[in-house]
């Protein structure tokens, strides 16, 4: 079984240019999660999705970025403008959504985002 | 808010010691705590997770204690072997929707 993936791996782009960080959760899960981990500090939740719906984007940090998951399956978290502050890795987590909330979450490799 | 802190933020040891990281949350109704570990390039793999129901959990030589009147966990390992080194993150979740709110980190290096 696929795990979570994420693209792309890396990217480095400059200051008010957009960037789009694409995941593709475990087949079949219902959770997806998006986190950020900057800078060496704690990994932070920015949001929650429930299929198509987002359950809870009270970790979305500012109106400059847009999570989607059109379908249900991949989702996608754009950034635009960029800041320097976005640079960060940016994890994608899935679960299945059939046992609660206490489900173990799934995580992707991550995205390296540098804002320069 | 919630709050989970996490010590120490790097920690060393010999190959065969034990190592322990200490966590503590500050929201009361959080009732799931899972311990990942981060291997560099790849993303947290859940090691083990412990429920409030229960106040110890092992599996080989990983095992999580739990206070919830304290309101701390711990990761226990034992024999630990260089392959252990990485960066273990503690978290804490309760019933609305899931999320995981994480500790800071802690460097684990296991030295030969």
């Amino acid at each position: 079984e696929a795990g979570v993936t994420q693209f792309p791996s890396h990217s480095v782009i400059e200051k008010g240019q957009t960037v789009t960080l694409r995941c593709d959760p475990i087949s079949g899960h219902d959770n997806l999660y998006w986190y950020r981990r900057v800078m060496g500090k704690e990994i932070k939740f920015l949001l929650h999705f429930v299929k198509e719906s987002k359950q809870d984007e009270s970790g979305m940090p500012n109106n400059r970025f847009l999570a989607e998951r059109t379908g249900g399956t991949y989702s996608t978290l754009k950034v635009q403008p960029a800041e320097l502050e976005d640079s960060g890795v940016y994890f994608c987590a899935s679960s299945p959504g059939t046992s609660g909330p206490q489900e173990t979450q799934y995580f992707g490799p991550g995205t390296r985002l540098l804002v320069l | 808010g919630e709050n989970v802190e996490q010590h120490p933020s790097t920690l060393s040891v010999q190959e065969g010691d034990s190592a322990v990281i200490k966590c503590t949350y500050s929201d009361s109704a959080s009732n799931y705590f899972p311990w990942y570990k981060q291997e560099l390039g790849k993303g947290p793999q859940l090691i083990i997770d412990i429920r409030s129901n229960v106040g110890e959990k092992k599996d080989q030589r990983i095992a999580v204690t739990l206070n919830k009147t304290a309101k701390h966990f711990s990761l226990h390992i034992t024999e630990t072997q260089p392959e252990d080194s990485a960066v273990y993150f503690c978290a804490a979740s309760y019933n609305q929707g899931g999320k995981l709110i994480f500790g800071q980190g802690t460097e684990l290096s296991v030295k030969p």
